[in-house]
């Protein structure tokens, strides 16, 4: 079975600090991972996805993931906020194949501070 | 058009009523899922649909939930007897889901939010 652990329900960041956002995956074969963004209102939205090949995956906005095998961990990072990034951010895992059952954390909402 | 599409946009019923919501896919698109969003409960799947393959209905909650898909495009979700705890926005996904790829891209709709008074 996978299950996805987000820690922080809600997250504040000031506008231009670090923004840290924390996944912790578990899966009994090598897993695929994604973040997902929801703004308000709307559906979600591929963020960045990792799928076997680098461990350090770059997505849309400026953000990037690590995957850290030893730590079980996907967290997502972007060096400076910027107040468009305040949404909804899901981290989300599923096991490689044509069909994925992809199981979502409860995702974390990232508030930006002016 | 050229995302998924998702109707109505919010939809308000009495405790006991059915409710209908419709999800149009992404033109070509093979696969088609149904997720619950509850507040604090991330993303719940319902349902996962794949061509004329039959339907992983694993996530539905209880037999006062169905869908169907017609003609392998738009895809109904169906709440009998509706129960306050259903409450929730619904999502629709839809993927191209080749199956000999190693992983397909989930496209998700806007949501429909049903509250049940």
């Amino acid at each position: 079975a996978q299950s996805v652990t987000q820690l922080g329900s809600h997250v504040s960041v000031s506008e231009g600090a670090l923004v840290l956002l924390r996944c912790n995956y578990s899966s009994s074969v090598p897993p695929y991972l994604f973040w997902y963004v929801q703004y308000p209102n709307q559906g979600l939205q591929l963020l960045l996805k990792y799928t076997s090949a680098a461990t350090l995956v770059k997505g849309i906005n400026g953000f990037e993931a690590e995957f850290k095998k030893s730590e079980t961990s996907f967290h997502l990072t972007k060096p400076s906020a910027h107040m468009s990034d305040a949404a909804e951010y899901f981290c989300a895992v599923s096991e490689p194949g044509g069909y994925q059952k992809v199981t979502f954390g409860i995702g974390t909402k990232l508030q930006v501070i002016p | 058009g050229a995302g998924v599409s998702q109707s109505p946009s919010n939809k308000v019923t009495e405790k006991g009523k059915d409710v209908e919501l419709r999800c149009d896919p992404i033109s070509g698109h093979t696969a088609l899922y149904w997720y619950r969003q509850s507040l604090g409960q991330g993303l719940e799947f319902l349902i996962y649909f794949q061509g004329n393959s039959a339907p992983d209905k694993s996530g539905l909650p209880s037999d006062r939930f169905s869908a169907e898909r017609t003609g392998g495009s738009v895809s109904t979700l169906t709440i009998q007897r509706t129960q306050q705890e259903d409450s929730a926005v619904y999502l629709c996904a839809s993927s191209p889901q080749a199956i000999t790829s190693s992983y397909n891209e989930q496209f998700f709709g806007p949501g429909t939010r049903l509250t049940v008074l």
